[in-house]
């Protein structure tokens, strides 16, 4: 158990519709990261939060939004679903910025 | 920008067989490498790490050294067990920035009895 916790384990949709994954950090850890793993592109880096600022964006769509809050759980929101945003989506968190990440089991996002 | 290759699988080997999985990166500054492993129906855990040139980084009988000359970081075991099956995903943080994580595409592994 990494100690990350991500609700829900599992999300069924439909296109055009949105959604929200959420996820707890580790206790202490101030560093969160969201991440895509699809067939195609593999696990990618889609954005990170420190201590509730944005920190860094990777590929991440202008239809996904992210927020993290005083409690430090963070929230990504995907909207206008369309079937190629199927995939796993992990968060992350760390203590710091240069410590290792810890994952959670991840979200599995399936688009009908 | 930055990327990390790995070699391709799945890769089968018998149990107690020798396993080396090749990992070659490309990045700016001085990334720290990681070997993360993820198990069917779970999320990625961290195998484990080396954050300079000629570090050794070891778990659970697992082992990779950071190659700053040949950009490398392969991971090894001398002797693999049927519960090592899973997939391996080398990857490297950026040391001048957010720290995000970039991978490779993964090798999948399968030991048989």
């Amino acid at each position: 158990d990494s100690g990350v916790t991500q609700t829900p384990k599992h999300l069924i949709t439909a296109t055009g519709q949105r959604v929200t994954l959420r996820c707890s950090p580790r206790s202490g850890d101030l560093s969160v990261y969201w991440y895509q793993q699809s067939l195609d592109q593999g696990l990618q880096f889609l954005i990170q939060y420190y201590n509730g600022e944005e920190r860094a964006k990777g590929n991440i769509l202008e239809r996904f939004s992210a927020q993290q809050f005083p409690d430090l759980h963070s929230e990504l929101n995907l909207s206008s679903l369309e079937l190629g945003d199927s995939a796993l989506y992990f968060c992350a968190s760390s203590v710091g910025t240069n410590q290792p990440q810890h994952f959670g089991d991840g979200t599995r996002l399936s688009i009908l | 920008g930055d990327s990390v290759t790995q070699m391709e699988g799945p890769v089968t080997l018998s149990e107690e067989a020798f396993l080396t999985i090749n990992c070659t990166y490309t990045a700016t500054g001085y990334p720290s490498l990681f070997w993360y492993v993820q198990y069917p129906g779970e999320g990625l855990q961290l195998l484990l790490k080396a954050t300079k040139a000629d570090d050794k980084g070891s778990n659970k009988g697992f082992e990779a050294t950071y190659r700053k000359e040949t950009t490398s970081f392969h991971l090894e075991k001398g002797s693999v067990q049927v519960s090592d099956s899973a997939v391996y995903f080398c990857a490297l943080s950026d040391s001048a920035g957010s720290y995000q994580l970039t991978f490779g595409k993964g090798t999948k592994l399968s030991v048989i009895p």
